[in-house]
């Protein structure tokens, strides 16, 4: 069975800390992984999509990607309070459902 | 609006009795998605269709749960029967079929058994 794993939280920085968000996959067929957030009560927007080995930037928001340990990190820099929500994080392999993680809530204290 | 669009967005129904709910995709999108999300829970598969078909029903929770999707559009997803326990935000979502797609959710429809 196809899983992704994060810690659930929660995950509390400081205003204006980096915060980083974890998350390891079984399959090794995976080829596509994204980070959503979501607000509660609100619905998962996404925040990042990474599908090569590396880091991926894209403002305040940087993925990373190591397939051959099966792991995928989001870092979040100068965390503002607006951060605070749940990261989840998403799998797919090709022609495969996605697969989400539990997702990691995250807290930033002003 | 371009988005994924759901509905009724709030359903309130008694024990035993049947609900449909709605799901519009974004227009060309030929994936479609349904989750479950109870209170402070994950999301929980439900099923997925690559046009009107449904290659993978895996998640469905039981044969009381049926989905059906026409015209590589708008899907239907029914509860029979409905328990206390069936009472959840249900989410459905839409990609382009690639295996790098993005996929984007709707607002969810909070369906709530009494």
């Amino acid at each position: 069975q196809k899983e992704v794993e994060q810690n659930s939280g929660p995950l509390s920085v400081p205003e204006g800390a980096i915060a980083s968000l974890n998350c390891t996959y079984s399959d090794r067929g995976s080829q596509s992984f994204f980070w959503y957030r979501q607000y509660s009560g609100k619905s998962p927007e996404l925040i990042m999509s990474i599908y090569s080995n590396g880091d991926k930037e894209d403002g305040r928001f940087t993925a990373q990607l190591n397939k051959a340990s099966q792991y995928v990190s989001l870092l979040i820099r100068d965390s503002q309070p607006s951060d605070s929500a749940t990261y989840l994080c998403a799998v797919r392999g090709y022609g495969q459902n996605f697969v989400f993680g539990p997702g990691t809530r995250l807290s930033v204290l002003p | 609006g371009a988005g994924v669009s759901q509905s009724p967005s709030n359903k309130v129904t008694e024990k035993g009795k049947d609900v449909e709910l709605r799901c519009d995709p974004i227009s060309g999108h030929t994936a479609l998605y349904w989750y479950r999300q109870s209170l402070g829970q994950g999301l929980e598969f439900l099923i997925y269709f690559q046009g009107n078909s449904a290659p993978d029903k895996s998640g469905l929770p039981s044969d009381r749960f049926s989905a059906e999707r026409t015209g590589g559009s708008v899907s239907t997803l029914t509860i029979q029967r409905t328990q206390q326990e069936d009472s959840a935000v249900y989410l459905c979502a839409s990609s382009l079929w690639d295996s790098q797609e993005t996929q984007y959710f709707g607002p969810g429809t909070r369906l709530l058994v009494l």
